[in-house]
């Protein structure tokens, strides 16, 4: 069974562009859950979908937007990116969640210039 | 808001020897899960233990064991045998058992660098 992908996996932009994020989960997961990894603030929670609903978001400005669509893959967006956006984003799946486990994908490094 | 910290933000241990971890959480609830995430330098995050707040019993996974201490909310990981493929960052997370909002979020630790000597 494949894993989780996420596409692209290396981008760079630069300050005020937007960018789009994708993320495939494993076949017959249903919940997505997107975190953002920086060197200083560590692993945080974005936000997380779950059959084309947000079902919960982390502390992140409204710049940050996500959505799911009926094959549960999910987009995340930035918009008006800022130097410190830059970070490893990486897109987790599980079945339901809940007790079910989540699997990561391999990340997106978003750089802004 | 519940809180993981990793006091230890870089270990080392010899080849075959034995190394521990240590992770401290804070939360009022009493139902939860507990996990040690594994992640390579090639980036992907991998499940290497998880232990269920109401479950007495330590878990363990072949190498990987904890050492799961509800009142004081410790949750330190035990690596048997150290071996080169396990030199990583090691994240220690929380996920409450209920959901007022519908989901799972998981709450990371800062993380600890591993490094494995040969």
């Amino acid at each position: 069974k494949a894993g989780v992908t996420q596409t692209p996996r290396y981008l760079i932009k630069t300050r005020g562009q937007q960018v789009t994020l994708s993320c495939s989960p494993i076949s017959g997961h249903r919940s997505v859950s997107w975190y953002q990894q920086t060197p200083g603030q560590g692993l945080q929670f974005l936000f997380e979908y779950f059959s084309e609903t947000q079902r919960n978001k982390g502390n992140f400005p409204g710049r940050f937007s996500g959505r799911q669509f009926s094959n549960s893959r999910s987009e995340m967006n930035v918009s008006t990116l800022e130097l410190g956006d830059s970070a490893l984003y990486l897109c987790a799946s599980s079945l339901v969640s809940g007790t079910d486990e989540q699997f990561f994908g391999p990340g997106t490094r978003l750089t802004v210039l | 808001a519940q809180t993981v910290t990793q006091s230890q933000p870089e270990m080392s241990v010899q080849e075959a020897e034995t190394v521990t971890l240590s992770c401290t959480y804070d939360t009022s609830e009493s139902d939860y899960y507990l996990f040690w995430y594994k992640q390579p330098p090639s980036r992907q995050m991998i499940l290497v233990i998880r232990q269920e707040a109401y479950k007495q019993q330590n878990a363990t996974e072949n190498r990987f064991s904890v050492n799961f201490q509800k009142a004081a909310k410790s949750f330190s990981l035990k690596i048997s045998d150290s071996q080169l493929g396990d030199a990583a960052m090691y994240f220690c997370a929380y996920r409450s058992a209920y959901s007022g909002a519908g989901s799972y979020q998981l709450t990371f630790g800062k993380g600890t660098k591993l490094s494995v000597i040969p």
